[in-house]
């Protein structure tokens, strides 16, 4: 049971490149969530999926698409990467379950570290 | 949202209790208070959640005001392996968790 991965864990990116960062959940949750976390700060969200089909912005979708592949995999392009995107991205997935009272609590992978020059 | 305010930071010695407040006067009556911890280089985790009464699980335990309008996360004894950025984020189950700036917590040898 591997939670939430994510790959790659590092990229460099020149402006205007694009790329795709990839997260895949093994716990059959039905939510899946991308955040990002500038230095020195707590993490914003981008693009969540409540579900399987359905995608919706966060607080800072702007420069971002989201896929919901199946049910396992949430992806994330940045179509032409620019400096301001430089950041740690985080995938994140959740489920209600009866150990935590109902409650979506989230499940976070270990974050992609961009570097956009 | 409802909003959140913590301080920046707190210091503790290794073994000994650690007193996380949380302001939150604007939670809704329907919000729970969620913690999230992030050790370094790492994801945010899940500590604990609660809506009017105190809890506890294996992390920490957590006291909630009365009028809800506050919360401390308990670390009953502080390890190394505690250092980390806590959060508190009132949560209405919309599948939105906000984070704000949190609290450092170091912990002393």
């Amino acid at each position: 049971n591997a939670g939430v991965t994510q790959t790659p864990k590092f990229q460099v990116l020149k402006t205007g490149q694009s790329m795709t960062l990839q997260c895949a959940q093994d716990m059959n949750h039905n939510s899946m969530y991308w955040y990002r976390q500038d230095p020195g700060m707590g993490l914003r969200l981008i693009y969540y999926s409540a579900s399987e089909g359905t995608t919706d912005k966060g607080e800072v979708p702007n420069g971002y698409n989201v896929s919901r592949l199946n049910k396992r995999e949430f992806s994330l392009r940045l179509e032409s990467a620019a400096p301001s995107q430089t950041s740690v991205y985080f995938c994140a997935s959740s489920g209600r379950t009866g150990t935590h009272n109902n409650q979506e609590t989230q499940y976070f992978g270990p974050g992609t570290r961009l570097l956009v020059l | 949202d409802a909003k959140t305010t913590q301080p920046n930071s707190m210091e503790s010695n290794e073994e000994e209790p650690v007193h996380l407040p949380c302001n939150h006067s604007t939670i809704s009556g329907t919000d729970y208070i969620h913690w999230y911890r992030q050790l370094p280089s790492q994801g945010p985790e899940y500590v604990i959640h609660g809506l009017t009464s105190n809890v506890n699980n294996r992390m920490a335990s957590l006291a909630i005001a009365e009028d809800r309008k506050s919360s401390t996360l308990i670390l009953h004894r502080a390890t190394l392996r505690d250092a980390a950025v806590y959060y508190c984020i009132p949560f209405s189950n919309d599948y939105k968790l906000s984070f704000g700036a949190g609290t450092t917590v170091t912990v002393r040898a």
